[in-house]
């Protein structure tokens, strides 16, 4: 079983919509990042918490430590925002990452 | 312009040929990490640095080596490359010791393939 699991694995929206992408893992963490892949394959990272809430523009970023749950939530979503969205758990004394498989969002016009 | 560059972009070699694939950053970062991305699997972390001559391995490090002698550096060396290695590589860095300390900047990949 992976660490890191994120659901739903693909994920279609219609632009405009509020849009939740989850994830769980199991292990103790120290941090938790979410990363954007746009389709032309760059990588940006987006959020990196260890507790709380996070937002930057229209993305916000939440995280339940008891629970080891992490969702990343888009709202008024834009066909800029189709892109393949990864979680990542940071662990360990030296900080290794371990990613989640990575949900597929694709927003409609 | 603050980026992290990666050499080259494309490769296609043939089994059990050396190569290495350059990573360098222009931001002083102190952590820079290696990952490969492979449909279905998604990104592994392959190794990482947390300064100048400190390096630890990731989840996936066989068949890898790295070396950090200087702070903007970080290459990725296949010493006797095999198919299975044929991937997206990705090299990263952040400003502090750890990548939750501050952003991570990504290079823009390097496709290898392994015949």
């Amino acid at each position: 079983k992976n660490e890191v699991e994120q659901s739903p694995q693909n994920l279609t929206a219609q632009e405009g919509e509020f849009i939740t992408i989850n994830c769980s893992y199991s292990v103790g963490i120290s941090a938790l990042h979410w990363l954007q892949q746009h389709p032309g394959g760059g990588i940006v990272s987006l959020f990196m918490l260890s507790s709380g809430k996070k937002k930057h523009g229209r993305l916000i970023a939440t995280i339940n430590i008891q629970e080891k749950h992490s969702s990343l939530h888009i709202t008024a979503s834009h066909p800029r925002d189709s892109a393949v969205y990864i979680c990542a758990a940071e662990t360990g004394a030296n900080s290794k990452l371990t990613f989640g498989k990575g949900i597929t969002l694709s927003v409609r016009p | 312009e603050a980026q992290v560059t990666q050499n080259p972009r494309y490769l296609i070699t043939v089994t059990g040929k050396k190569l290495t694939v350059t990573c360098s950053q222009n931001m002083n970062h102190e952590y820079m990490s290696w990952y490969r991305q492979d449909p279905g699997l998604g990104l592994r972390q392959i190794y990482y640095s947390m300064n100048v001559e400190v390096t630890d391995k990731g989840d996936v490090p066989e068949g890898y080596k790295v070396s950090r002698k200087e702070k903007r550096n970080f290459p990725l060396i296949l010493e006797s490359p095999s198919p299975n290695q044929t991937s997206l590589y990705f090299c990263a860095s952040s400003f502090g010791g750890f990548p939750s300390t501050d952003t991570q900047y990504f290079g823009p990949g390097t496709r290898l393939t392994v015949l």
